[in-house]
């Protein structure tokens, strides 16, 4: 089945700073990359996603990258505020499913 | 407009006792599943319901069952809860089709079991 692989499992940045987030999958087939934000104590939110036959895509201060070929995709935060501190997982939807395979998420830090 | 709600929001259990942890949502969706969340695990697929009248394992799915009520409605028992099942759950639901995957979760139930 579909492996979801993510990293870092904990950045810290300062504030004012940018912060990447890698997350790396196994099937080929699969088209839908979203990525959720999950604030202490709170339910998952769904921040971007993006599908196979896009490359790149932005909504303010973040963007999701994806690399087909290299089976990878990014979060990007540019100019991170304390407010985006909070765990950010991203997932896969599985080619031939409606499943969302999930990553096991970045605690992200953002010193003031 | 609720969105996924849930119920209970808190739960302890002895070993061996059962319940039901119960959802609903007012999107219309066609899809519903149910995760759970443990410490450095991400959120791991327990059963999805990819409509009305089906239900498929996921990734976890020993120690649970589950039944879709209602097109609304997706309700996950244990008939025995072990401590292993100590965790938070959410429920989610979704249209997942036509392009439209994203899940909306509800505010989760956090279970101990002692």
């Amino acid at each position: 089945g579909e492996n979801v692989e993510q990293h870092p499992s904990t950045l810290s940045v300062q504030e004012g700073d940018s912060a990447v987030i890698k997350c790396t999958y196994s099937d080929s087939a699969s088209n839908y990359f979203p990525w959720y934000k999950q604030e202490l104590g709170k339910r998952p939110q769904l921040i971007i996603d993006i599908r196979s036959n896009v490359g790149e895509k932005k909504d303010q201060r973040i963007a999701v990258t994806l690399n087909k070929t290299a089976k990878h995709f990014s979060l990007h935060i540019t100019e991170t505020q304390p407010e985006d501190s909070a765990v950010y997982f991203c997932a896969v939807l599985g080619g031939a499913t409606n499943k969302l395979i999930f990553g096991t998420g970045t605690l992200l830090a953002v010193q003031p | 407009n609720a969105g996924v709600t849930q119920t209970p929001k808190f739960q302890v259990l002895k070993t061996g006792q059962s319940m039901t942890l119960q959802c609903a949502q007012d999107m219309n969706h066609n899809s519903m599943y149910w995760y759970r969340q443990d410490p450095g695990m991400g959120l791991r697929l327990i059963y999805y319901s990819a409509s009305e009248g089906t239900t498929d394992k996921g990734e976890v799915p020993n120690g649970y069952n589950v039944s879709r009520l209602n097109k609304r409605e997706f309700s996950l028992r244990l008939e025995s809860a072990a401590p292993s099942q100590t965790s938070v759950y959410f429920c989610a639901s979704s249209e997942a089709q036509d392009g439209d995957y994203e899940q909306y979760f509800g505010p989760g139930t956090r279970l101990t079991v002692t």
